[in-house]
């Protein structure tokens, strides 16, 4: 089953915030979130593991709530630079080389 | 380190023809795994090779097919191509074939058309 990202695209100025959310029908034993730019590869952000270990980016943030099997991702301060496609991506089994991701949030940051 | 490498970068074959697409992982890697980006579909997964063998299969026709090689390269071929066959083909390389916080880092991917 592929999770569901909310909101489906976003809008914002420079400095501003914004939050991305993924959330899944299954238990989920870790989230994986990229960023894609037009045109490019998606490039890794972060991994958040069941048990809060987290592993990635220095200036963006992830929660994962364990028991309502959803993620969330911060974006702080945004720059220009975060615009892009953001996905989440949940391990369809035993292996995280198995990823189903979602459909992905369209971020554009305007100066 | 140089990234994950996939030739060649754009693609335009007719249907019924078939493709051969290859990735090169990051050194050190192994573990390939193949996925398909389309506008309507998404990010899919293919398929992902570990010591030269299919660990797992997505859910798609027998026509996809991949192989890995000693070195860690992996090839995905296409037979009989299909016009909906058109689409990004991303490779992701991950350093072995364990457990859920694997990081898995994606080549720049193969754009095919098909006409």
């Amino acid at each position: 089953q592929q999770p569901v990202q909310s909101p489906q695209a976003v809008i914002l100025r420079e400095g501003e915030d914004a939050v991305i959310n993924c959330s899944s029908s299954k238990a989920l034993y870790s989230v994986h979130w990229y960023r894609q730019k037009h045109g490019e590869a998606p490039i890794f952000l972060m991994i958040l593991l069941k048990g809060g270990e987290q592993k990635g980016h220095d200036k963006i943030s992830a929660s994962f709530n364990e028991k309502k099997q959803q993620s969330s991702l911060y974006l702080t301060a945004s720059q220009l630079s975060y615009s892009g496609t953001y996905f989440c991506g949940t391990p369809s089994s035993g292996s995280a080389r198995q990823l189903t991701f979602g459909s992905g949030t369209q971020l554009t940051v305007l100066p | 380190k140089a990234g994950v490498t996939q030739t060649p970068r754009y693609l335009i074959k007719t249907r019924g023809q078939q493709v051969t697409l290859s990735c090169s992982p990051i050194s050190g890697h192994r573990s390939v795994s193949w996925y398909q980006q389309t506008p309507g579909q998404g990010l899919q997964f293919l398929f992902e090779y570990f010591s030269e063998t299919q660990r797992n299969k997505g859910n798609f026709p027998g026509r996809f097919s991949g192989r890995q090689f000693s070195n860690s390269r992996s090839e995905m071929n296409v037979s009989t191509l299909e016009l909906g066959d058109s689409a990004l083909y991303l490779c992701a390389s991950s350093l072995t074939s364990g457990g859920k916080g694997e990081t898995q880092y994606f080549g720049p991917g193969t754009r095919l058309l098909v006409l």
